[in-house]
């Protein structure tokens, strides 16, 4: 069973940075396109970016442009999403999903940035 | 604001049919892109429930089907289930956007 685990909830001061892992197992890690989606407390769900775990190739959304960077270590299989500049509507849920086709078949569990003043 | 449209809540007694719906633009679900779904329980990662349109991942029940025509698509979960309360996502792509990977504001489905 492909599986997407991440790392432990973080606490941050605001202008701080945040660097998320996301590990998978049970599949070919350079074989599918890893995205970052986050969830602001009672808020929808919003798309930040992806990388190409084979070439190490990444594609941001214009909102987080100069913040996150997504990076990769394949002898690992993991991924990381990292956001600086850390604001207080920067708190939400942070959630890794792998892409199959321009949709998300599978999901990490999630974890929770809080960002205080 | 999202970029796709759906209403914010829907309910339904235990065996009723309710549908969510999701409506994107010329740029997103007009212009040919796929629509997929997903199923939040409370305090759970999104689950894919729907994707390309019509099209249930194993394990999936067959009481949850998808529709899509013209800039929308819809959601229908038959025979309501206590377990099916949690929030649906509708999400696609979008060809204009910086972000093109574009979701709906999500529905809650209650069941009374």
């Amino acid at each position: 069973q492909v599986l997407l685990v991440q790392s432990g909830a973080e606490v941050k001061k605001s202008g701080a940075s945040v660097k998320v892992s996301c590990k998978t197992s049970k599949y070919s890690f350079t074989g599918y396109y890893l995205h970052w989606v986050r969830q602001a407390p009672g808020q929808g769900l919003e798309w930040m970016g992806w990388i190409n775990p084979n070439s190490g190739g990444t594609n941001y959304a214009q909102k987080f442009q100069g913040r996150v960077t997504i990076t990769r270590d394949t002898s690992i299989s993991t991924s990381y999403m990292e956001l600086s500049s850390l604001r207080s509507d920067d708190t939400a849920v942070y959630y890794c999903a792998r892409e199959r086709e321009l949709f998300f078949d599978y999901w990490g569990q999630g974890t929770l940035v809080t960002v205080s003043s | 604001q999202s970029v796709l449209t759906q209403p914010p809540s829907v309910s339904g007694a235990p065996g009723q049919r309710v549908t969510i719906s999701c409506t994107g633009s010329s740029s997103n679900i007009g212009a040919d892109y796929d629509v997929h779904w997903y199923q939040q329980l409370p305090g759970t990662a999104p689950k894919l429930l729907i994707y390309a349109n019509t099209n249930r991942p194993s394990g999936v029940p067959d009481r949850f089907s998808g529709s899509k025509s013209g800039t929308s698509a819809s959601l229908a979960i038959t025979g309501l289930q206590a377990e099916d309360e949690a929030d649906y996502y509708c999400q696609s792509y979008d060809s204009n956007l910086s972000g093109p990977w574009v979701f709906g504001g999500g529905t809650k489905v209650t069941v009374l």
